[in-house]
C-alpha cells in the first residue's frame, strides 16, 4: 500500500475531461513539489508535470497540475484514446530521505 | 540529447547478486544526482535508490536497505546499482533515471529486467 494515495482507475469517453487525485502528508506533498508520470506498457515513464503544474517541452496543454495542502490532482482535457495509461503521482518525503510514487491510475478512455 | 543505457539485467536464483549499469550521455554526469526506479510485474513504479552528483550522498528505499548499495564512477559517466541476497519480489524491470531534484526525473533510461527466480 504505497503512502501517496492514488485511485486506482478512472475512466471518460473521448473529448471529455478526467481528474486524478494524490493524496499524501505534511512530510511529502505538503513540503515538497509534486511530480506526474504518464506510463505504458514496456515504455519508460514518461514526465508530465514537474513542479507541482509546469509541463516539460513537448507536452501539451492538455494536461495540467495542481496541488493544495497535502493532496495533487493531475488533469487532463480533451481525452484522446492515445491518453490510455498509467499515471503516477511522485514526490520526495522529508521524513523517509526518498523518493515515493503513488500506486499508479490506470486511465480508461471508454 | 541525454541518453541512459542500462545493462546487466537477468535471470538470478534467491540470495544471488547482480550489478546492473546504467551509462549516460549527452549531459555533464557528474552535475547530476541519479536513481534507480524499478516495476514489477503487474506492479506500481517503486524508487529503489539515488545518489548525489559527488557520490557521496546515498539513499535507499526500506525494501533494499541493507542488500543493495548504489555506486557512479563519473570518470565513466556510469552510474551502478549492486544487488545482494536477492529475492523474488525484486524480480521487476530497472530503470535509470537522471535527477534535476527530489524526484523529477526528466530523463530515463529504457530499462533492464531482472528475474529472481529458482
Amino acid at each position: 500500500q504505497s503512502v501517496l494515495t492514488q485511485p486506482p482507475s478512472v475512466s471518460a469517453a473521448p473529448g471529455q475531461k478526467v481528474t486524478i487525485s494524490c493524496s499524501g502528508s505534511s512530510s511529502n506533498i505538503g513540503n515538497n513539489y509534486v511530480l506526474w508520470y504518464q506510463k505504458l506498457p514496456g515504455t519508460a515513464p514518461k514526465l508530465l508535470i514537474y513542479d507541482n503544474n509546469k509541463r516539460p517541452s513537448g507536452i501539451p496543454d492538455r494536461f495540467s497540475g495542481s496541488k493544495s495542502g497535502t493532496s495533487a490532482t493531475l488533469g487532463i482535457t480533451g481525452l484522446q484514446t492515445g491518453d490510455e495509461a498509467d499515471y503516477y503521482c511522485g514526490t520526495w518525503d522529508s521524513s523517509l530521505s526518498g523518493v515515493l510514487f503513488g500506486g499508479g491510475t490506470k486511465l480508461i478512455v471508454l | 540529447e541525454v541518453q541512459l543505457l542500462e545493462s546487466g539485467g537477468g535471470f538470478v536464483q534467491p540470495g544471488g547478486s547482480l550489478t546492473l549499469s546504467c551509462a549516460a550521455s549527452g549531459f555533464t554526469f557528474s552535475h547530476y544526482g541519479m536513481n534507480w526506479v524499478r516495476q514489477g510485474p503487474g506492479k506500481g513504479l517503486e524508487w529503489v535508490s539515488g545518489i548525489g552528483g559527488s557520490g557521496d550522498r546515498t539513499y535507499f528505499a526500506d525494501s533494499v536497505k541493507g542488500r543493495f548499495t548504489i555506486s557512479r564512477d563519473n570518470s565513466k559517466n556510469t552510474l551502478y546499482l549492486h544487488m545482494n541476497s536477492l529475492r523474488a519480489e525484486d524480480t521487476a524491470v530497472y530503470y535509470c533515471a537522471k535527477d534535476e531534484h527530489y524526484g523529477h526525473f526528466a530523463d530515463w533510461g529504457q530499462g533492464t529486467p531482472v528475474t529472481v527466480s529458482s
